[in-house]
């Protein structure tokens, strides 16, 4: 068990600039969630995978955001035309069964800073 | 979205028993209550989780009130490493759904 690995760890980008995150979860975890955080906030759901099918994207999800898991291993998050408002920590959780009653492991993040 | 209540921070001396409160009066029969802990500068940790009966591990214990309305994570002998932001989640739906949780600063 090496925990979910996140790269790369700090991502600055100029505004209207195209970022992409990665998520290497724990190995034969099934289910991986992705999440953004602000200074002073929990973190915020965004969508999350059972191995490559994405059950759920947040309402609050711009259209400009896509997120793939495409052989169910790892995933990756892509922000289309960054906004400085996408300035956030990103965090990619992953877990091996139904969460309801299975914890969540975390990486420990992207920060994107967008200038 | 199953929400919960928690003070905005709390103080603790070190090497004392903490008992983190929150509520989570919309709770439904299914929902697993689960606490997690975040350091500064990295990811959510889990620290324990339960449905009906409490639970202990070797982190901290998890007192659930009879009706499950509330709950209580007890930390028995703080440490300077305990300070951090502790988060009470009402899973819902397989979703792990964060509010603002609660700053613990513990005193030296």
């Amino acid at each position: 068990d090496t925990g979910v690995s996140q790269n790369p760890r700090h991502k600055i980008t100029k505004r209207g600039q195209n970022v992409t995150f990665r998520c290497d979860p724990i190995s034969e975890h099934n289910r991986l969630y992705w999440y953004r955080q602000t200074l002073g906030q929990g973190p915020e759901f965004l969508t999350y995978f059972q191995n490559e099918a994405q059950l759920e994207k947040s309402r609050l999800l711009s259209d400009r955001f896509s997120a793939e898991r495409p052989k169910g291993s790892f995933s990756t998050l892509e922000i289309q035309r960054t906004e400085q408002g996408d300035s956030a920590m990103y965090l990619c959780a992953s877990s091996p069964l139904r969460g309801g009653h299975s914890p969540l492991h975390f990486g420990n993040g992207t920060r994107l800073t967008v200038t | 979205d199953a929400k919960t209540t928690q003070p905005n921070s709390m103080e603790s001396n070190e090497e004392e028993p903490v008992h983190l409160p929150c509520n989570h009066s919309t709770i439904s029969g299914t929902d697993y209550i689960h606490w997690y802990r975040q350091l500064p500068s990295q990811g959510p940790e889990y620290v324990i989780h339960g449905l009906t009966s409490n639970v202990n591990n070797r982190m901290a214990s998890l007192a659930i009130a009879e009706d499950r309305k509330s709950s209580t994570l007890i930390l028995h002998r703080a440490t300077l490493r305990d300070a951090a932001v502790y988060y009470c989640i009402q899973n819902r739906d397989d979703k792990i759904i964060f509010g603002k949780g609660t700053r613990l600063h513990i005193l030296p």
